[in-house]
């Protein structure tokens, strides 16, 4: 079976840093992507990768080890308005995106 | 408008009641899904079309169906609303169908209980 794990709930103060895991068992890999998600909003994108690395983007970085089936989202000088929760998502063999549950992140001052 | 809006924003049915919940995109995008979204789960699809005039189901489509007769609409019903299908709804849209860079955009979500 499918199957994409991340931690369900984080807390991380202001100003810190936080990273949060997902690993991934899917038929087949072609990309993944990182999500945000505020209580009683929709996801918005963050972040896609699809090669081996570090992509950086502002305070967010995504990470990727295919071989590994391992990815993870670094936030850093965290906000309060960081607070939220944070979706892993795979794209397998059939290009469909298969998703994890997401991981609430608590930001305390 | 700009992107994705859903319609209702939340609805309260009774149990073998027909709904049918509303999408809308202005982006031009040939793909369209339909998900739900339920506590301590992550996002599943129930539908999606690859283009105006096909659609495919999806991990949980049993007590669904969609129609896409152009590019711009997806409206999702369900025949005889059940109280497990109480869940958050969102639609979203991609560019393309399906290619592996394909980013989906989300519409605000429609909370719907059935009682």
């Amino acid at each position: 079976g499918q199957n994409i794990d991340q931690p369900t709930e984080m807390t991380a103060t202001e100003g810190a840093i936080v990273q949060i895991n997902c690993t991934y068992q899917t038929s087949g890999f072609n990309g993944l992507f990182w999500y945000q998600q505020h209580a009683g909003e929709a996801p918005t994108f963050l972040s896609y990768n699809v090669l081996d690395g570090l992509e950086e983007k502002g305070r967010f970085s995504s990470f990727l080890s295919r071989s590994k089936g391992y990815s993870y989202l670094l936030l850093k000088e965290l906000q309060m308005k960081d607070s939220a929760s944070y979706l892993c998502a795979v794209t397998d063999s059939n290009y469909q995106l298969i998703w994890g549950a997401g991981t609430k992140l608590i930001i305390k001052p | 408008i700009a992107g994705i809006t859903q319609a209702p924003t939340s609805q309260i049915l009774a149990a073998g009641r027909r709904m049918t919940l509303r999408c809308t995109q202005d982006m031009r995008h040939n793909a369209m899904y339909w998900y739900r979204q339920d506590l301590g789960l992550g996002l599943r699809l129930i539908h999606y079309s690859n283009t105006a005039g096909t659609t495919g189901k999806g991990e949980v489509p049993d007590g669904y169906s969609v129609s896409r007769a152009n590019t711009d609409d997806f409206p999702l019903t369900l025949a005889s609303a059940v109280p497990s299908q109480t869940s958050v709804y969102f639609c979203a849209s991609s560019a393309d169908s399906g290619g592996p860079t394909d980013t989906q955009y989300f519409g605000p979500g429609t909370r719907l209980t059935v009682l």
